[in-house]
């Protein structure tokens, strides 16, 4: 919540453009999580890192690509083959590898939108 | 994996009215989890429900988990219009280090 950082808030971008998303964190969590959410779908896993220089795809990880080279860092590059990329998209964190049953803190989002 | 089909999708309640949402699943739940996100804002974690027939409250809020694990719900008592915003449940993936959301439950309070 309070120790997770996403910037922008607001990001436009014209079509067939890359853009990358920052999410940064300050909680020591190993575990950080991107998502993306469209109106009436919920949040959908795009991709997810339990540790450093590791990170696997969620259900619709086509059209994006991650990082992991640090433990408080987990950007989002949203790729030009991504075809429908206008979105709120969320970064969120939790305390351990096994920590799904922990709870997730989101980051405040980034609000999308492709012109 | 774990998917959970929650209902309704809206729900509008004048203040003071009680308010439920519901998940379902086809299969034997681990644990859910609960969420809200008011407008505009982002998810933040309610509650965690992991034993069978479990039942939790947090003031106006009674969490409930199934005897079966396949179901859970949350019910709001006398509604206000800070509890405004959408509700979601939440799964353990199939890779278990993820969590699978349910499409949530929208409320709107009107005074």
């Amino acid at each position: 919540d309070g120790g997770i950082t996403q910037s922008p808030k607001y990001l436009f971008r014209k079509e067939g453009q890359n853009v990358t998303l920052s999410c940064e964190q300050n909680l020591n969590h190993d575990a950080m999580y991107w998502y993306r959410q469209d109106p009436g779908q919920g949040l959908r896993l795009i991709y997810y890192s339990q540790i450093v220089n590791d990170f696997q795809k969620g259900d619709i990880a086509e059209g994006y690509s991650v990082s992991r080279e640090k433990k408080e860092s987990f950007p989002l590059t949203v790729t030009s083959a991504q075809k429908n990329p206008t979105a709120f998209y969320l970064c969120a964190t939790n305390l351990g590898t096994s920590g799904t049953y922990n709870e997730q803190f989101f980051g405040p989002g980034t609000r999308l939108t492709v012109l | 994996g774990q998917q959970v089909m929650q209902i309704p999708q809206y729900q509008h309640v004048q203040e003071g009215e009680d308010f439920t949402t519901y998940c379902n699943s086809s299969t034997t739940l681990s644990n859910i989890q609960w969420y809200k996100q008011r407008p505009g804002g982002h998810p933040v974690f309610l509650i965690q429900l992991v034993k069978s027939g479990e039942v939790k409250k947090q003031k106006r809020l009674t969490f409930q988990f199934g005897e079966a694990k396949k179901n859970s719900s949350l019910h709001i008592t006398a509604t206000q219009t800070t509890d405004v915003g959408t509700y979601f449940c939440a799964v353990i993936s199939n890779s278990g280090y993820a969590l699978n959301f349910g499409k949530g439950t929208s409320l709107l309070v009107t005074p």
